[in-house]
């Protein structure tokens, strides 16, 4: 079964630049998460689908995080204008569905480094 | 208060130690718990679900005390393969949300010759 894929595995960008990250969950599973997580710190969700729709999004920084999953399936993060705050691991997770823990697989993560 | 709650360390044990890790939780409502590991650079992986009668998977026991709204892991035996950081996890009663999993912030372990 292949894993969740993430790209890119690093990325580097000045403050106020954007980023985008993508996201490929195990296929069938409906549900996908994007978390960062900081160094030293644990991860932390910034939004939640359910297919196509979002679930949670409490903790998401609407006025410059934006995320999207069209088709239900590939997922997008997007951050404009980028600060030095947001360097940290993104880090996607899928799940077969909601409603239980049915296990998360997580992807290898993108690194994010803002200069 | 951080819904969930770490000593981060970091812990340094020779080979052979037993190590034992805590983790205390705020929101009484939690339901599934959970220890994940997680090596430098790479993902979180589930290591272990930990249930209120307790379990064990080899040299590693899990405890949940919901009234004392704590959770702990014990490592017998520690091998150099066990560095790494171990984080505390928790899942939340709450229709649509529930399987969002709650992070501690990690301890670390290193494990030396």
């Amino acid at each position: 079964e292949a894993g969740v894929a993430q790209s890119p595995r690093y990325k580097i960008i000045e403050k106020r630049q954007s980023v985008a990250f993508w996201c490929n969950p195990i296929s069938g599973h409906a549900t996908l998460y994007w978390y960062q997580q900081i160094l030293g710190q644990g991860p932390k969700l910034l939004i939640q689908f359910q297919n196509n729709g979002v679930v949670d999004d409490s903790q998401l920084p609407k006025d410059r995080f934006s995320a999207e999953r069209l088709k239900g399936v590939d997922s997008t993060l997007k951050i404009q204008p980028a600060k030095l705050e947001d360097s940290a691991v993104y880090l996607c997770a899928s799940s077969l569905a909601l409603g239980r823990y049915y296990g998360y697989t997580f992807g290898s993560g993108t690194r994010l480094t803002v200069v | 208060r951080k819904e969930v709650e770490q000593d981060p360390g970091p812990f340094n044990v020779p080979e052979g130690a037993t190590v034992a890790f805590n983790c205390t939780y705020s929101n009484s409502a939690s339901q599934s718990f959970f220890w994940y590991r997680q090596d430098c650079r790479k993902e979180p992986k589930l290591l272990m679900s930990v249930y209120s009668s307790g379990n064990e998977d080899g040299r590693f026991t899990a405890q949940l005390n919901r009234a004392s709204q704590y959770i702990s892991l014990l490592i017998r035996d520690s091998k150099l393969s066990d560095s790494a950081t171990y984080l505390c996890v928790v899942i939340n009663a709450g229709g649509t949300s529930y399987g969002k999993l709650t992070f501690g912030q990690g301890t670390i372990l290193t494990v030396h010759p």
